[in-house]
């Protein structure tokens, strides 16, 4: 059964700083690795799918970077903003399932 | 670009009382999925329909039932709600099964007193 991890599961930065969330999985069988943000009370929103046979995918500020053999995928946010206070949500899709991991609540401070 | 839609946006049961959540995209996509979200546990799969006319179950199915109306539209069922059914649910939605990016619905809030 896949397990997907995301450490930290809280992180403060001040703002302007470039800061990385990690998410790590248990089996490297998958078909993609999709990145989301989450604001309180709302929905999730995807900001980056990369495929199995992808190393990265840049979207603005956002750079996803993933490592099937080690199981690891991290998010990069470059000069970060207030405006990107939420929680980070990995999920891997394999052969079964969707699965997530339990998010890293990112705040940054003016 | 409304994407997927849920109804109603909160909701407070009594024990035993039985709902319906509904759920309709406007992408075309063959796959929906019915999540929920509880504090320190990420998302997890109730049911899904890969396409039109199937379901199947997912991680934590019992005590729900779920309902492929047509391809827009996906419904989620409570029988008999209990406490431990109190959680925020998320409707989901792609292109294909797995292989594809999902797009989610804005949640609903469900309390079981």
């Amino acid at each position: 059964k896949q397990e997907v991890t995301q450490i930290p599961a809280a992180l403060s930065v001040p703002e302007g700083e470039n800061l990385v969330l990690n998410c790590s999985f248990t089996d490297s069988a998958i078909y993609n690795l999709q990145w989301f943000r989450q604001d309180p009370g709302k929905g999730l929103t995807s900001l980056l799918l990369i495929q199995s046979s992808q190393r990265e995918q840049t979207s603005g500020r956002l750079n996803a970077s993933l490592d099937k053999s080690s199981g690891r995928s991290t998010l990069y946010i470059a000069a970060s903003q207030p405006g990107d206070s939420a929680t980070y949500l990995c999920a891997v899709a394999d052969n079964n399932d969707m699965r997530f991991g339990a998010g890293t609540r990112l705040t940054v401070k003016p | 670009n409304a994407g997927v839609t849920q109804t109603p946006k909160f909701q407070v049961l009594k024990t035993g009382q039985s709902m319906t959540l509904q759920c309709a995209q406007d992408m075309n996509h063959n796959s929906m999925y019915w999540y929920r979200q509880d504090p320190g546990m990420g998302l997890r799969l109730i049911y899904y329909s890969a396409s039109e006319g199937t379901t199947d179950k997912g991680e934590v199915p019992n005590g729900y039932n779920v309902s492929r109306l047509n391809k827009r539209e996906f419904s989620l069922r409570l029988e008999s709600a209990a406490p431990s059914q109190t959680s925020v649910y998320f409707c989901a939605s792609s292109p294909g099964r797995l292989n594809t990016e999902a797009f989610f619905g804005q949640g609903t809030r469900l309390t079981v007193v």
